[in-house]
C-alpha cells in the first residue's frame, strides 16, 4: 500500500530564510507522481509543485523547489525567501493509478517576522 | 476556464439525520472526480472517486455513499449521520488521462459538524 510520511508536525522559520519540509513515501509502483499542496487557514487546497517519478530534474516553481531523491524515496519541499503569507499547512501527496492521491498528515509552517 | 463549486459551505446536522453534499465542475468534460474528508488538524482521506457517470469507487467503507448522476456532478450522501462524520469535505477534479499524472483542483470545501 502507498504511504506518505511527513515527520514534522510543525515548523518555524524566520522571514526571508529558506525552509525544508520533509516528505518520504512508500510505493511499489514504478510510475507515480508527487505533489505538494498548501492549505491556508481558509481551508482551500493550493497546488504548489509536481514531480514525476521519471523526471530526472528536480521540479521548481518560483520560490518552491522539490528535492527529489528517488532511491531514498524522499520528496522534500524547499521554500526559499519565506514570506509571512507562507504560514499554512503543507501536504505532501502521491498520485497513482486512476489519479488516486494519498496525502501525508501535513506540516504546519509558521513564518516569524 | 475551469471552476469547481461545492455547497453548502458549512452545515450543522444532528446525529441520525441525512446528508447531501453537492459538487459541480464547469469548463471541462469527463473529469475524474473525488471526495475527500479532512478531520480537524489531519490530512486528507480519499473517500470516493469516479471516472465517469455512474462509476463510483469507494476507498474506505463507512456509512457514506457517492453518486455521479451527470458528467460534472458528484454527490456525497448519508442516510444517517454519525458524530465521526464531522469534518471538512473537499471535492476535487482532474483531467481524466490515466497515464499522465495531473494536478487535482479542489473545491472550497464544506465544513460539516454533526451534533
Amino acid at each position: 500500500a502507498q504511504k506518505i510520511t511527513q515527520t514534522q508536525p510543525g515548523m518555524f522559520v524566520q522571514e526571508k530564510e529558506a525552509v525544508t519540509l520533509d516528505c518520504t513515501y512508500d510505493t511499489s509502483d514504478q510510475s507515480y507522481g508527487l505533489f505538494w499542496y498548501k492549505q491556508p487557514s481558509s481551508g482551500e487546497m493550493i497546488f504548489l509543485i509536481y514531480q514525476g517519478s521519471y523526471d530526472e530534474q528536480n521540479a521548481t516553481e518560483g520560490r518552491y523547489s522539490l528535492n527529489f531523491q528517488k532511491a531514498r524515496k524522499s520528496a522534500n519541499l524547499v521554500i526559499s525567501a519565506s514570506q509571512l503569507g507562507d504560514s499554512a499547512m503543507y501536504f505532501c501527496a502521491m498520485v497513482r493509478g486512476y489519479q488516486k492521491v494519498t496525502f501525508g498528515t501535513g506540516t504546519k509552517l509558521q513564518v516569524i517576522p | 476556464s475551469q471552476t469547481i463549486h461545492q455547497w453548502p459551505a458549512t452545515l450543522v446536522q444532528p446525529v441520525g439525520s441525512p446528508l447531501s453534499l453537492e459538487c459541480t465542475v464547469e469548463g471541462t468534460s469527463n473529469p475524474n472526480l473525488y471526495w475527500y474528508r479532512q478531520a480537524a488538524g489531519r490530512g486528507l482521506q480519499l473517500l470516493f472517486y469516479s471516472v465517469g457517470i455512474g462509476q463510483i469507487s469507494s476507498e474506505v467503507p463507512q456509512n457514506l455513499s457517492a453518486s455521479r448522476p451527470q458528467d460534472r456532478q458528484f454527490i456525497l450522501s448519508s442516510k444517517k449521520l454519525l458524530l465521526s462524520d464531522s469534518g471538512f469535505y473537499l471535492c476535487a477534479w482532474v483531467a481524466g488521462a490515466i497515464n499522465v499524472y495531473n494536478e487535482q483542483f479542489f473545491g472550497p470545501g464544506t465544513r460539516l459538524t454533526v451534533l
